[in-house]
């Protein structure tokens, strides 16, 4: 079926560096999200994306969080400076068309450990 | 905001058996309700949907819908191994498919 794939898989970073999650969504689909996963908590929407602009975001998308898809290659999501706090699991979703019936597509999700 | 909660937080079950999840959520204007399957490791991936009050049939799983009780519940027939991962409910809204998950329950089916 169609795949979401998320590189890299673990990134270890010092606090307060950059950082960017890449993402390469379903080929034909339109809108792009990332959720975040804490440890042993539940997944939380951080934001969605779509025709080059942010639809809607959370609280958990702080300032120091951008979103990109330049040209339509990968849809990125850049954290600067990083903070402890930002460790966590992160997932890329993709879907068709935005409605709110319709099915995301997950990524394996990138594990970001920051020291 | 919407709150969603998963019941029981663990479940383990004979092969064979049936698993039964439920979930309860906060916002009667809600649309549709996910089951995702999420494997150690691996991202979520969706099972089935529901959006109408009633059931739902699709092969082993069945799923229930009382919007008045705010509750849904998901069934697997003849669970099996492979049936093993943690399942979230997952509720979308009107905006841009927004999805607020539960914290999971996690199935162990045992041979």
């Amino acid at each position: 079926g169609p795949k979401v794939l998320q590189i890299p898989s673990h990134q270890i970073i010092d606090m307060g560096q950059m950082v960017t999650l890449n993402c390469d969504p379903v080929s034909n689909h339109l809108y792009f999200y990332w959720y975040k996963q804490i440890l042993g908590q539940q997944m939380e929407f951080l934001v969605n994306f779509y025709n080059g602009k942010v639809m809607e975001k959370s609280k958990l998308f702080k300032d120091q969080f951008s979103v990109e898809r330049p040209d339509g290659s990968y849809f990125t999501l850049k954290i600067q400076p990083t903070a402890l706090e930002d460790s966590a699991v992160y997932f890329c979703a993709s879907s068709l068309t935005g409605g709110a019936n319709e099915r995301l597509f997950f990524g394996h999700g990138t594990k970001l450990s920051v020291l | 905001q919407e709150k969603v909660q998963q019941s029981p937080e663990s479940l383990i079950v004979p092969e064979g058996a049936m698993s039964s999840l439920n979930c309860t959520f906060s916002n009667s204007a809600s649309q549709s309700i996910w089951w995702y399957q999420q494997h150690p490791g691996k991202g979520p991936e969706a099972l089935i949907s529901i959006f109408s009050n009633g059931n739902k049939k699709e092969g082993r799983l069945t799923v229930y819908l009382n919007r008045a009780s705010l509750h849904v519940s998901l069934h697997i027939r003849d669970s099996q191994p492979s049936d093993s991962a943690v399942y979230l409910c997952a509720v979308s809204m009107r905006s841009f498919n927004k999805l607020t998950f539960g914290a999971g329950t996690r199935l162990a089916v045992c041979p």
